[in-house]
């Protein structure tokens, strides 16, 4: 049973596009959605996350957007580089009580071409 | 290190033979985790150590798997009798203590390769 749907599974972008990842969610105690980035040979490292009582959280380039009501968020990577070519997981955990373990998504393998 | 450290970084094993992982966690974490990446199939959580509390094992594949932490700190994963399909990335994480108000980011390791032959 997959908690945490992701997609798409890949995703190929010009320089300078926009990218957009989403994930739905069925547990409704997460309250926390941290976004990963990995590259190759390396371990997965934050970065970004957002907690459900906002909408919208944004660093730099990327933006989170999140609707409760329908459980999901997305990731937005604004003017997109090939710097930013990776892997993607979005996670949920529950601080509140519950699990402390996040849950991933399946991951999504962007390219971005120069 | 100032970082989760993990070895070894490539393990090529035979098939049935048995394979340890190790663990530094960061200094000072007290939660610890283990996740198994496969081509396509995300993060699969495997186990969770949080201080002297017993560890979540929910996500043991099969009793061919354990894994124990020593003193708070190290921990090694073991897989005995390795089969073909345990061929992945294992992937330790370690954070500060839980909590309901902080987000506790998880830092992540390079990973062990493991590839059964």
């Amino acid at each position: 049973q997959q908690q945490v749907k992701q997609s798409p599974q890949s995703l190929i972008v010009q320089k300078g596009g926009i990218s957009i990842i989403n994930c739905a969610y069925e547990n409704t105690a997460f309250d926390y959605f941290p976004w990963y980035q990995q590259f190759p040979g390396k371990g997965p490292a934050l970065l970004i996350a957002i907690r459900p009582d906002v909408s919208e959280k944004k660093e730099g380039r990327f933006t989170i957007s999140f609707n409760k009501s329908a459980k999901q968020f997305s990731l937005h990577i604004m003017d997109s580089q090939p710097g930013d070519s990776a892997t993607y997981f979005c996670a949920a955990r529950a601080l509140s009580g519950g699990s402390y373990i996040p849950t991933f998504g399946r991951g999504t393998s962007l390219i971005v071409h120069p | 290190g100032a970082g989760v450290s993990q070895s070894p970084s490539n393990k090529v094993t035979e098939k049935g033979k048995d394979v340890e992982l190790r663990c530094d966690p960061i200094s000072g974490h007290t939660a610890l985790y283990w996740y198994r990446q496969s081509l396509g199939q995300g993060l699969e959580f495997l186990i969770y150590f949080q201080g002297n509390s017993a560890p979540d094992k929910s996500g043991l594949p099969s009793d061919r798997f354990s894994a124990e932490r020593t003193g708070g700190s190290v921990s090694t994963l073991t897989i005995q009798r390795t089969q073909q399909e345990d061929s992945a990335v294992y992937l330790c994480a370690s954070s500060l203590v839980q909590g309901a108000t902080t987000g506790n980011t998880i830092y992540f390791g390079e990973g062990s390769w493991l590839t059964v032959v």
